[in-house]
């Protein structure tokens, strides 16, 4: 099955700063990648997505990109900022299966410091 | 509401006990999914619903889960004669189709605390 691997774990950045979070995948069949934000008590929240026809997203402060042959995608977030901080989670899916279950990796903590 | 919504938020059990946790999907959304997720870890995949349909409970740990969507909305997670190690907070997601992939709605989450 699917196994989703994240790093760093822990991520501390000045404010301003970019934030680089990084995952990998293992099923070559999977075709959509999303990246939830978690905060302390919350639910996960999508704040974005790639699907595999597409290498790179932008969306204001965050942009991701996707790299199939390698079979990994990374999220970048530029000028963080304090209200950045939470838990971000990557996650995979394929279509088929148990119709786009999402495997989650184990999660980047971010401290954005004021 | 518009959200995902679960009840209670917070549950605490005696090693034996039995738990029920609510989920109330949004309205309309066909698609409903389970998930487990210990303390640093990421949401771990229980079992999946499409309208009342249990079509994927692969994820389930053990025979003392049981899930149940009876009228393709509400759905509750049972546990039975509850282990410590099923101490976790227990998240519904939903989404508005039942094919393909796309957007999962998550709740807050119940927190179930074993003793």
């Amino acid at each position: 099955g699917e196994n989703v691997e994240q790093h760093p774990s822990t991520l501390s950045v000045q404010e301003g700063d970019s934030a680089v979070i990084k995952c990998t995948y293992s099923d070559s069949a999977s075709n959509y990648f999303p990246w939830y934000k978690q905060e302390l008590g919350k639910g996960p929240q999508l704040i974005i997505d790639i699907r595999s026809n597409v290498g790179e997203k932008k969306d204001q402060r965050i942009a991701v990109t996707l790299n199939k042959t390698a079979k990994h995608f990374s999220m970048h977030i530029t000028e963080t900022q304090p209200e950045d901080s939470a838990v971000y989670f990557c996650a995979a899916s394929r279509r088929g299966g148990s119709q786009g279950n999402l495997i989650f990796g184990k999660g980047t903590k971010l401290s954005v410091k004021p | 509401g518009a959200g995902v919504s679960q009840s209670p938020r917070y549950k605490v059990a005696k090693r034996g006990q039995d738990v029920a946790l609510r989920c109330d999907p949004i309205s309309g959304h066909v698609s409903l999914f389970w998930y487990q997720q210990a303390l640093g870890q990421g949401p771990e995949f229980l079992t999946y619903f499409q309208n009342e349909a249990q079509l994927d409970k692969s994820g389930l740990p053990s025979d003392r889960f049981f899930a149940e969507r009876p009228e393709g909305s509400v759905s509750t997670l049972k546990i039975q004669r509850t282990q410590q190690e099923d101490s976790a907070v227990y998240l519904c997601a939903s989404r508005i189709r039942g094919e393909g992939t796309g957007e999962l709605f998550f709740g807050e989450g119940s927190r179930l605390t074993v003793l």
